[in-house]
């Protein structure tokens, strides 16, 4: 069956323009997490959406934002980038529940900001 | 704050020897933990979990041992190989019981192994 599908890839975007990142998880997956993921400040948390609900938020401004489809699609956006906004943005999904809550990872986004 | 953090940044081991990865974690209610293993340009893949009612799981290759007393756990790895060359991860997870899954990282060890 098919993994956690990112796209784009790469994406190079300039200071203050906008970008929205799509993550397509696992089938019958319903939870979706966002990292970021920086040499500097590692892998951090952004949020997680289960269900179209945002269950859980990161420690992030609230540039950054996403949702979530009734497909469980999800998207990432980030507003008025900044050049610390480059880094490797990564999807999670994971059925959700008690019993299975192994996360699955797709291969990321590269976020560059020039 | 909660942490969950790492001892070493870099680590070399000899194909066919052993390795331990280390791990610190500051929350003692902490009670889920996950070793990841990331590729370069791949995200992270699960190697193995453990939970607070356990201090020892074996995996393929693979043990985690958690002291919870000094709140320390480690990735142990066997007969290495060179596929093993990755960076580790240590994860907490929390608020898995309200299904609110968040996934705080440690800071990671970049594993070489040397031919």
């Amino acid at each position: 069956k098919a993994g956690v599908t990112q796209t784009p890839r790469y994406l190079i975007k300039t200071r203050g323009q906008q970008v929205t990142l799509s993550c397509s998880p696992i089938s019958g997956h319903r939870s979706v997490s966002w990292y970021q993921q920086t040499p500097g400040q590692g892998l951090q948390f952004l949020f997680e959406y289960f269900s179209e609900t945002q269950r859980n938020k990161g420690n992030f401004p609230g540039r950054f934002s996403g949702r979530q489809f009734s497909n469980s699609r999800s998207e990432m956006n980030v507003s008025t980038l900044e050049l610390g906004d480059s880094a490797l943005y990564l999807c999670a999904s994971s059925l959700s529940g008690q019993s299975n809550t192994e996360a699955f990872f797709g291969q990321g986004t590269r976020l560059t900001v020039v | 704050g909660e942490s969950v953090g790492l001892h070493l940044p870099t680590l070399s081991v000899q194909e066919g020897d052993n390795s331990i990865i280390n791990c610190a974690y500051s929350n003692s209610a902490s009670d889920y933990f996950i070793w990841y293993k990331q590729e370069s340009g791949k995200g992270p893949q699960f190697i193995i979990d453990i939970r607070s009612n356990m201090d020892k799981r074996q995996g393929q290759r693979v043990t985690v041992l958690l002291n919870k007393t000094v709140k320390h756990l480690s990735l142990q790895i066997a007969a290495t190989q060179p596929g093993d060359s990755a960076v580790y991860f240590c994860a907490e997870l929390s608020d898995w019981r309200f299904g609110n899954e968040k996934l705080t990282f440690g800071t990671g060890t970049r594993l070489t192994i040397i031919p």
